[in-house]
């Protein structure tokens, strides 16, 4: 069970390029977010999935898309990379918030730097 | 979701009681009190979590006040490997929500020989 894997772990980027931020989870959870935290911040909801074919935005989603075409994968997408979205994103899963036991799990993080 | 309140900072002594304290006077009566911690940069891990009653888990134990306004997330014996930023966050247990989490700065701790 290896829970919730991002890839990848670093990346650099060119102002104006464009990546996607794989995200992956194998507990069969419905809801999956994704976060992203600044140096010496909280973390910052960008889009989010209550399950395959539906996404929401979160607090930041202005420069990203996502999509949610299986239960497991929650690619996000950065279509014009600028500086301002050098930061740490982390992907979550959870089992819906009215469960028994609905904590969120996530991933490791992928550190991206645009220059 | 109610906002929280938490210390920036905490030091404590390996092997003593952790006590890290939240402040949530503006929750709701169906909003619960998560705790996660973060250790050096990795994803958030979650510890526990709670409604009403004070609740123990093989990490930690959570103790709310009656009044529900705040709360102490305890590490009964903390390790050096204890050290991390904590974040308190309460949040409304609804399908409609999403299970939205929002994160703070929390409290960074600092476990000392």
């Amino acid at each position: 069970n290896a829970g919730v894997t991002q890839t990848p772990k670093f990346r650099i980027l060119k102002i104006g390029q464009s990546m996607t931020l794989q995200c992956t989870q194998d507990m069969n959870h419905n809801y999956m977010y994704w976060y992203r935290q600044d140096p010496g911040m909280g973390l910052k909801l960008i889009y989010y999935s209550v399950g395959a074919g539906i996404t929401d935005k979160g607090e930041v989603p202005n420069g990203y898309n996502v999509s949610r075409s299986t239960t497991e994968d929650f690619p996000l997408r950065l279509e014009l990379a600028a500086p301002s979205q050098t930061s740490v994103y982390f992907c979550a899963s959870s089992y819906p918030p009215d469960s028994v036991n609905s904590p969120l799990h996530f991933g490791n993080g992928t550190r991206l730097t645009v220059t | 979701d109610a906002k929280t309140t938490q210390p920036p900072s905490m030091d404590c002594a390996e092997g003593r009681a952790a006590n890290l304290p939240c402040n949530h006077s503006t929750i709701s009566g169906n909003e619960y009190v998560y705790w996660y911690r973060q250790i050096h940069s990795q994803g958030p891990q979650y510890i526990i979590h709670g409604l009403k009653n004070n609740e123990t888990n093989e990490m930690a134990s959570l103790i709310i006040t009656e009044d529900r306004k705040s709360s102490t997330l305890i590490l009964p014996h903390a390790t050096l490997r204890d050290t991390a930023v904590y974040y308190c966050i309460v949040r409304v247990e609804d399908t409609g929500t999403a299970s939205k989490l929002t994160f703070g700065t929390g409290t960074r701790l600092q476990v000392t020989l």
